[in-house]
């Protein structure tokens, strides 16, 4: 099973939709999450961190579900430059050198 | 834009040249971290240095060899590589290596191997 799993989509929403996005992790003892967004051709940003009670930062709302092993992204409201790649980062040691990114989930918002 | 300078942008090697690659942050991070990644998979990491000593070494082959002269600059020295190392190279800083540190991103590398 791979440590980090997303579905890669793409998503193809119209703008306006709400649309979220799955990431499981394989290691129960992952210490951290966050999701991350790449454009194509830039470097991954840091959108947001995931906290265990869940965590909303304007349109964005993300969750964490240790029993299941997962993670999500909600997107309400999307907007046209929301297109782009989310990546789910986990973090598995408390050292914080074993980050595992997912593959990306890519979102194209349309008019 | 991002506060992690990368140099150069783009650049073209061949097979038997020697080139490096540079990254400099004046956020006072102490942790630095070079990633690779190829088109459409997710950025693999290959080095950590925390505190200007490495840390990491992801087993990644000789002919990448990283460097940290000081606490705001990392490099990274290419020789002998292979087209297949052709990538986007990443680098990172972070405040510490701990397990709640974000990542800070330049903004890459293109790296061709001919």
């Amino acid at each position: 099973r791979k440590e980090v799993e997303q579905d890669p989509g793409p998503f193809n929403v119209p703008e306006g939709a709400t649309v979220a996005f799955n990431c499981t992790y394989s290691n129960s003892a992952s210490q951290s999450f966050f999701w991350y967004r790449q454009d194509c051709r830039k470097e991954p940003k840091l959108l947001m961190s995931v906290y265990s009670s869940g965590n909303e930062d304007g349109r964005f709302t993300a969750q964490l579900n240790r029993a299941s092993q997962y993670i999500s992204l909600l997107i309400r409201d999307s907007k046209l430059s929301d297109s782009a790649t989310y990546l789910c980062v986990v973090n598995m040691n408390q050292a914080g050198t074993a980050l595992i990114f997912g593959k990306g989930t890519t979102l194209s918002v349309s008019s | 834009d991002t506060e992690v300078t990368q140099t150069p942008k783009h650049l073209v090697m061949g097979m038997t040249n020697k080139k490096s690659l540079k990254c400099e942050q004046h956020m006072g991070h102490r942790a630095m971290y070079w990633y690779k990644q190829k088109a459409k998979k997710p950025p693999e990491l290959m080095f950590v240095y925390s505190y200007e000593k490495l840390s990491i070494n992801e087993s990644v082959p000789s002919r990448f060899s990283p460097e940290c002269p000081n606490s705001s600059l990392l490099n990274l020295h290419l020789h002998a590589l292979q087209p297949e190392d052709s990538a986007l190279y990443l680098c990172a800083s972070s405040q510490e290596t701990g397990s709640n540190e974000k990542l800070f991103f330049g903004s890459g590398t293109q790296l061709s191997v001919l």
